[in-house]
């Protein structure tokens, strides 16, 4: 298995263009979720699908946007670029979401000059 | 305030030492508290998940809960130069978000 995939992993933006962040797994979970990391604050949630077709927001769902057609995909799409989205963005996925393991991705590297 | 608050560091301590790692947290329904240990430029990946109180030992880390003082800690034995990273506490209610902490950079000097 593959685990959590993310593509891009680097990514200069500049401000007002979009883009789309890739998520996948094989695993077969139910619950994915975007997380984007700065210095100092942790992980803090941005969206998340407990099933395909089942979308909400998290904690930091601003200027982002995301959909789950299928069980394997989570995009996470940029409308407007902005400098303050510069910042380490992972994916994860779980069997569950409660209280049970979360597997991240790699990470993408977005910096919007 | 944050409902999850921990030191982001860096601590830095000498191989074969106790390392002590702490967070604490704001609400009471919290009941599941796990932590997540990062390697530079990695995912996060799970170390320890304990439910409620007590604590839980695996090998070298023992994860443990006091919720009366809501505070959960870790404590690595034998600390070795691999287990430098960055430590992530995090928890939830039982529902489908989870809340970190904003993780304490260890470095473990041999």
């Amino acid at each position: 298995n593959a685990g959590v995939t993310q593509t891009p992993k680097f990514q200069v933006l500049k401000t007002g263009q979009s883009m789309t962040l890739q998520c996948a797994q094989d695993m077969n979970h139910e619950y994915m979720s975007w997380y984007r990391q700065d210095p100092g604050m942790g992980l803090r949630l941005i969206h998340y699908s407990v099933g395909a077709g089942i979308t909400d927001q998290g904690e930091v769902p601003n200027g982002y946007n995301v959909s789950r057609s299928t069980t394997e995909d989570f995009p996470l799409r940029l409308l407007s670029a902005a400098p303050s989205q510069t910042s380490v963005y992972f994916c994860a996925s779980s069997y569950k979401g409660q209280g049970t393991e979360q597997y991240f991705g790699p990470g993408t590297r977005l910096t919007v000059t | 305030q944050k409902e999850v608050e921990q030191d982001p560091g860096p601590l830095s301590v000498p191989e074969g030492a106790i390392v002590s790692l702490n967070c604490t947290y704001s609400n009471s329904a919290f009941q599941y508290f796990m932590w997540y240990r990062q390697y530079s430029r990695k995912g996060p990946e799970l170390l320890m998940y304990t439910y409620s109180s007590g604590n839980k030992e695996d090998g070298r880390f023992t994860a443990q809960v006091d919720k009366s003082s809501k505070y959960i800690s870790l404590f690595i034995r034998d600390s070795q130069p691999s287990d430098s990273a960055t430590y992530l506490c995090a928890t939830d209610t039982g529902g489908f978000k989870t809340i970190f902490g904003a993780g304490t950079r260890l470095f473990v000097k041999a």
